[in-house]
């Protein structure tokens, strides 16, 4: 059972645009949603992560948008550059039950065109 | 800060030889160290949660016996995969959390298996 379902799979974005991921979940205890962003051949990094008790939080040209009531999440990448092309996981944790293990999303596949 | 290594960075093995991975927090203390696989264009699946001195916890399906894991000091987690097969051929990260930030995962940057 997928715990963190993530959308689209693959997105293609022209420079300059934005691009937007989202992200739904069932279990009410998540209190704890990054995201992470991974290269070819190369572990995850953070990206940006948020936490139930703020709608959105913004860093750069990232931002997440929280929305507890339908529990979703999404991830909004503004003036995406062709660096920015990679793959972006979804996640979400509950902190108080399972030592911070993290339930991923399948995964989006983001390509910048020049 | 908060660095993750993994040692080696890829490796080639044959079919029925066993072979270790690496897993070093470089500037913290790891209290739990996650182990990972991801094959080609899927998301992360955990195998394994270790704590410093005790037994991993495996996920269900995960092989006890095939993947060991020895998360021997504050510092330093290894993954042994035991009688490898072509189908062990994976991509395995690992990742570390510290007792002071409870939610942050750092992940190292993946050791590529290969078993012929």
């Amino acid at each position: 059972q997928q715990q963190v379902k993530q959308s689209p799979q693959s997105l293609i974005v022209q420079k300059g645009g934005i691009s937007i991921i989202n992200c739904a979940y069932e279990n009410t205890a998540f209190d704890y949603f990054p995201w992470y962003q991974q290269f070819p051949g190369k572990g995850p990094a953070l990206l940006i992560a948020i936490r139930p008790d703020v709608s959105e939080k913004k860093e750069g040209r990232f931002t997440i948008s929280f929305n507890k009531s339908a529990k979703q999440f999404s991830l909004h990448i503004m003036d995406s550059q062709p660096g920015d092309s990679a793959t972006y996981f979804c996640a979400a944790s509950d902190r108080g039950s399972t030592l911070g293990r993290l339930y991923f999303g399948r995964g989006t596949q983001l390509t910048v065109w020049p | 800060g908060a660095v993750v290594s993994q040692h080696p960075s890829w490796v080639i093995c044959k079919s029925g030889t066993s072979v270790k991975i690496e897993c070093r927090s470089l500037d913290f203390q790891a209290t739990t160290m996650f182990w990972y696989r991801q094959f080609p264009k899927q998301s992360l699946m955990l195998m394994a949660t270790s704590n410093e001195g005790s037994k991993a916890t495996y996920e269900q399906g995960v092989e006890k016996d095939k993947f060991l894991i020895n998360h021997a000091s504050l510092t330093l987690s290894t993954l042994t995969v035991t009688s490898a097969h072509p189908e062990d051929s994976s991509f395995y990260i690992c990742s570390a959390t510290t007792s002071d930030n409870l939610y942050e995962q750092y992940f190292g940057p993946g050791t590529r298996l290969t078993v012929t």
